[in-house]
């Protein structure tokens, strides 16, 4: 496993238009997490998952944002009738908890650009 | 709120020096602390975590130091090389669900 893998590395959609984002975590990490970076800033947390069951949203996930964890493995975003705002890296991260060592491995994000 | 920030947006040292990030935090119940460098269109790569029952922690050419008494932490790079160019970020691990990152130190290294 070479680690947290997503695709695609880019996407440029035109406004209005769906967008599904894929998410491919380390095997062996129960825990997956979305994370949304703007250009300058930190990544902004959006949601989690325990194997399938998603177990946090961030006010920062309006209707238009759903994500999905089905078999517990890999996991998909999807954005409804993007926005321009909605422009930004998308950053995906797997972890597994166990004894708190969290080990947290970011993927190398996909880059949605909304026109 | 909860909230982590760093002191300096920009830091240029000489190839070969140390360098110093800094970072502050406000939510004094987190006990988890992990720095990160993020190259331009990667995503943030793991340098070195720790946690709050500790105030060092060493690892290869990098030391993190937490000050929980003024809720501060910082990266030390020692013997910097081209190739430690990047964004820094901390985060913060908050109730073991999710990270709050800073904002981010770009730290340039100059031949």
């Amino acid at each position: 496993d070479t680690g947290v893998s997503q695709d695609p590395r880019h996407k440029i959609t035109k406004r209005g238009q769906n967008v599904t984002f894929r998410c491919d975590p380390i095997s062996e990490h129960n825990r997956l997490y979305w994370y949304r970076q703007t250009l300058g800033q930190g990544p902004e947390f959006l949601t989690y998952f325990q194997n399938e069951a998603q177990l946090e949203k961030s006010r920062l996930l309006s209707d238009r944002f759903s994500a999905e964890r089905p078999k517990g493995s890999f996991s998909t975003l999807e954005i409804q009738r993007t926005e321009q705002g909605d422009s930004a890296m998308y950053l995906c991260a797997s972890s597994f908890r166990t004894g708190g060592d969290y080990g947290y491995t970011f993927g190398s994000g996909t880059r949605l650009t909304v026109v | 709120g909860e909230s982590v920030g760093l002191h300096l947006p920009t830091l240029s040292v000489q190839e070969g020096d140390n360098s110093i990030i800094n970072c502050a935090y406000s939510n004094s119940a987190s006990d988890y602390f992990i720095w990160y460098k993020q190259e331009s269109g990667k995503g943030p790569q793991f340098i070195i975590d720790i946690r709050s029952n500790m105030d060092k922690r060493q690892g290869q050419r990098v030391t993190v130091l937490l000050n929980k008494t003024v809720k501060h932490l910082s990266l030390q790079i020692a013997a910097t090389q081209p190739g430690d160019s990047a964004v820094y970020f901390c985060a913060e691990n908050i109730g073991a669900q999710k990270l709050v990152f800073g904002q981010g130190t770009r730290l340039t290294i100059n031949p």
